[in-house]
């Protein structure tokens, strides 16, 4: 039962453009969303997070969109750098003390 | 330098032949967990640590076992490992459980087992 899940297991984009990738939940008692971020090789690291009683929340290029009701978040990248090519994975918690349960990841090329 | 170690990086095994992937943590980190990485079904937790001597099951415990004797260290065991535990292993620690506590991932282990 994959209570969270990134529809979407690749994205290309070019330089320069908007990257929205994108993430779905279905467990209602999550209140807390993570992006991480994973290089080749490499493990992952903390991107940008949200918690549920905020619908918006930025960090640089980088802003996570939450639709509590639609159960879904969005990871915005503005604008797209090559150094941005990476596989991204969404993560929620319930609460901030409870374990991280992460989706499936997807995979952002940003071409030139 | 605040980091999370594992080793090996890379581990090719025959079924059957135990072994163990080390990890370390230099950060005082209350909390540690190991998560395993397969194609289409993303981060799977497999044990988790609260602290010193306090582990439990994540989601995926079969085929594994852990110890938690050191604060530092949390080594995950495979007994008798099989070709379905062939997979890209991370080690993570933080402050304390939780999605309001940054994880932080050693690099991965890279495991096969024919």
């Amino acid at each position: 039962d994959q209570q969270v899940k990134q529809n979407s297991p690749s994205l290309s984009v070019q330089e320069g453009r908007i990257s929205i990738l994108n993430c779905d939940y279905t467990n209602s008692m999550f209140d807390y969303f993570l992006w991480y971020k994973k290089y080749p090789a490499e493990g992952p690291t903390f991107l940008i997070s949200i918690s549920s009683i905020k619908d918006k929340n930025e960090d640089g290029r980088f802003t996570v969109f939450l639709n509590k009701s639609a159960k879904h978040l969005s990871l915005h990248i503005v604008p797209s750098q090559p150094g941005d090519s990476a596989v991204y994975f969404c993560a929620a918690s319930k609460g901030t003390a409870s374990k991280l349960t992460f989706g499936t990841g997807t995979r952002l090329q940003v071409t030139l | 330098e605040a980091q999370v170690t594992q080793n090996p990086r890379y581990l090719i095994t025959v079924t059957g032949k135990k072994l163990t992937v080390t990890c370390s943590q230099n950060m005082n980190h209350e909390y540690m967990s190991w998560y395993r990485q397969d194609p289409g079904l993303g981060l799977r937790q497999i044990y988790y640590s609260m602290n010193v001597e306090v582990t439990d099951k994540g989601d995926v415990p079969e085929g594994y076992k852990v110890s938690r004797k050191e604060k530092r260290n949390f080594p995950l065991i495979l007994e008798s490992p099989s070709p379905n535990q062939t997979s890209l292993y991370f080690c993570a620690s933080s402050l304390y459980q939780g999605g309001g506590y940054e994880q932080y991932f050693g690099p991965g282990t890279r495991l096969t087992v024919t």
